[in-house]
């Protein structure tokens, strides 16, 4: 079965360094998403990605962030200067169609736990 | 704006126990999608269901079953004959339903399942 991967599965880093979270949808779908977790509350939307171009984004997704999509398989989100209220679990997600009634749902990936230090 | 409340933020209950995890949503659409999600304690979100706005009929997947009232905006979630292996934390989730830039999905903050043996 088809499965959206994540690398690293657990990132540290100090205050101040850029990471990149990277992220393989599954092939043939065209919608992608970041989320993140902070650990023991909810998971919370911060970006998703369409036709190489951000298609909406949270309130939390502020010019620390990034997204690109370098190639055909990787989607990847950048933070450029971490700080310690990043430390969560990122989740990358994927669906083939969101809209109506061809809807499936969204397909996580197993998510990077990244600590700042 | 949309949002998913989950009053209940931590259950336990004893094997072979049923158990009710209770989920209200607010939303200005009209048609829409609601999810659940376990999380166990490795991290991963593993998807449930996915209901649609305009199916009422509830649903039943083994010792699952899902109560959908639209009059009430809940979606609740059945576990019949509680395992240890329910052990995890669950979410209620809400999408868009034709929204073409995005479909994010807004998490509630999880109930917390505890089945002791």
């Amino acid at each position: 079965e088809p499965e959206v991967t994540q690398t690293p599965s657990h990132q540290v880093t100090q205050m101040g360094q850029e990471v990149i979270l990277r992220c393989v949808p599954i092939s043939n779908h065209l919608y992608f998403y970041w989320y993140r977790q902070i650990l023991g509350q909810k998971v919370e939307f911060l970006v998703s990605f369409y036709n190489n171009e951000i298609s909406e984004k949270s309130e939390i997704f502020d010019d620390q962030f990034s997204v690109e999509r370098p190639d055909g398989s990787n989607f990847t989100l950048k933070i450029r200067s971490t700080k310690l209220e990043d430390s969560a679990m990122y989740f990358c997600a994927s669906i083939a169609n969101p809209g109506g009634r061809a809807y499936n749902e969204q397909f996580f990936g197993p998510g990077t736990r990244l600590t700042v230090l | 704006a949309q949002k998913v409340t989950q009053a209940q933020t931590e259950i336990s209950v004893v094997e072979k126990e049923d158990v009710t995890l209770d989920c209200v949503y607010e939303t200005r659409d009209t048609t829409y999608y609601l999810f659940w999600y376990k999380q166990p304690p490795s991290g991963e979100l593993v998807f449930l269901i996915r209901r649609n706005s305009f199916d009422e009929q509830n649903e039943i997947s083994g010792r699952y079953s899902w109560n959908f009232q639209k009059s009430t905006s809940s979606f609740n979630f059945t576990i019949t004959a509680s395992q240890v292996v329910d052990s995890a934390v669950y979410f209620c989730a809400l999408s868009d339903f034709d929204n073409n830039a995005g479909n994010m999905l807004t998490f509630g903050g999880g109930t917390r399942l505890m089945v002791k043996p």
